[in-house]
């Protein structure tokens, strides 16, 4: 069965950084890639960016270039979400997600657990 | 950025009952449309895609329609399991773009 797993809750002061890992298994890492999103509470999910299992090339959305990074370990089969110079309206649950192929089209299956970045002073 | 509405934004049923929820695209998404459901405190997971076919493990009270602009999510039968918040997102165009979402209650 494929999973998931996200690293656990982090309180973070304003200016500083976090990095959210996403370790996957139950299929081959390196033939999926990962998509990032973050949800406040009562919104829908945002898209972050995208990286490739694969050889690592990454797709930032416009609103966070500069202060994210998006890697990836094929040795543990674990992707990784950097978000530096955190704010207060940074606070949210922060969510990877398989991009998975199917018809010829990438779908978001399966998502983490979520991780919960809370930015407080 | 293509923009999907989903209509009502709250729907409350009695278990048994018949649910129909709507998503409908700025402009057409030909059938390159997902539905989530998000329970309360989970992540999202893909019920449908590509319009109209189920995800693996989903039961078959769940099933989609729809294609251009206009998309259908039907829950056949509710049960008390399916309160949760439904999200449709458009793969059309990179990177795709979510709508609002549904907020399914049981009464």
């Amino acid at each position: 069965q494929v999973h998931l797993v996200q690293s656990g809750g982090e309180v973070k002061e304003p200016g500083a950084s976090v990095k959210v890992s996403c370790k996957a298994s139950g299929y081959t890492f390196m033939t999926s890639d990962i998509s990032w999103f973050r949800q406040a509470p009562g919104q829908g999910p945002e898209w972050m960016g995208w990286v490739s299992a694969y050889n690592g090339v990454t797709n930032y959305a416009q609103k966070f270039q500069g202060r994210i990074t998006m890697t990836t370990d094929t040795s543990t089969s674990t992707a990784y979400m950097e978000l530096g110079n955190l704010r207060s309206d940074d606070t949210a649950v922060y969510y990877c997600a398989r991009e998975y192929m199917l018809r010829g089209i990438n779908w978001l299956d399966p998502w983490g657990q979520g991780t919960l970045v809370t930015v407080s002073s | 950025e293509i923009v999907l509405t989903q209509s009502p934004a709250t729907l409350s049923l009695s278990p048994g009952e018949r649910a129909t929820l709507s998503c409908r695209a700025s402009q057409s998404v030909s059938s390159y449309l997902a539905w989530y459901q998000q329970k309360p405190g989970q992540a999202p997971r893909l019920l449908i895609y590509d319009a109209s076919n189920r995800a693996a493990g989903i039961p078959a009270r769940f099933s989609g329609s729809g294609s251009g602009t206009d998309f259908t999510l039907t829950i056949s039968s509710l049960e008390s399991e399916d309160i949760a918040v439904y999200y449709c997102q458009q793969r059309s165009s990179w990177p795709g773009t979510f709508g609002q979402g549904t907020k399914l209650e049981i009464k």
